[in-house]
């Protein structure tokens, strides 16, 4: 079946490190998006990514999709506490179905 | 701006009591979709609708059901609820044919408690 995994599950990093999130499909993509939920909030959209091997950068967030458009991954420079949250991404297989994987939960130490 | 409307934000129910969760978006969106979320579980697709009238499962239909009469209302129905329903329980929207298509717009979420 159509599978994604996202690890890691749970990220503590000090302020100022820097934090990965990655998420593996067992298929190919059709596209894949990221989301961010802070605590107590709703998820948020945060990128779309579609072609293979695309990178995108928004200020500290580096997006990357694999050039088998099979793995993606979100890496935040230098944290800060509003870094906070669950990140899940959102892998899309070819039909309107939007499912997510578990989420990586960051949490951050002053 | 863009918004997905919850009627509730907090429910407590007792087993086998029929819940109602609405949800309501002002974007005239085609699609919507129900999620439920879970710790350690991430968000599962419960149902969604592409259309009016139309409705699709998602991962984890048994035990709901939705409706969908009009295309700014998506309901999902827990015909007897049950303890193992307790959950967060997210709504969200999303366009299709246009720029920024199939981006999911979520309302602030439903905590249902089942007793």
């Amino acid at each position: 079946g159509q599978q994604v995994m996202q690890i890691p599950q749970y990220q503590h990093v000090q302020e100022g490190e820097d934090f990965t999130t990655y998420c593996n499909s067992s298929t190919t993509l059709s596209n894949i998006q990221w989301y961010k939920q802070r605590p107590g909030g709703h998820p948020v959209f945060l990128i779309q990514l579609v072609k293979s091997g695309e990178v995108k950068k928004q200020k500290r967030l580096t997006f990357q999709f694999g050039e088998a458009k099979k793995n993606s991954s979100l890496h935040i420079t230098a944290t800060q506490t509003t870094d906070v949250g669950t990140y899940f991404c959102a892998p899309n297989f070819g039909n309107e179905k939007l499912t997510f994987g578990t989420g990586t939960r960051l949490t951050i130490i002053p | 701006d863009v918004k997905v409307t919850q009627s509730s934000r907090y429910l407590v129910k007792r087993t086998g009591e029929k819940v109602f969760l609405e949800c309501v978006q002002d974007m005239d969106h085609e699609n919507m979709f129900w999620y439920r979320q879970d710790p350690g579980l991430g968000l599962r697709l419960i149902y969604f609708s592409y259309d009016v009238k139309m409705k699709e499962k998602g991962d984890i239909p048994e035990g709901y059901s939705v409706s969908r009469e009009k295309k700014e209302r998506f309901s999902l129905i827990l015909e007897s609820a049950s303890t193992n329903q307790t959950s967060m329980y997210l709504c969200a929207s999303s366009n299709v044919g246009v720029p920024g298509a199939n981006v999911l717009t979520f309302g602030a979420g439903s905590r249902l408690t089942v007793l």
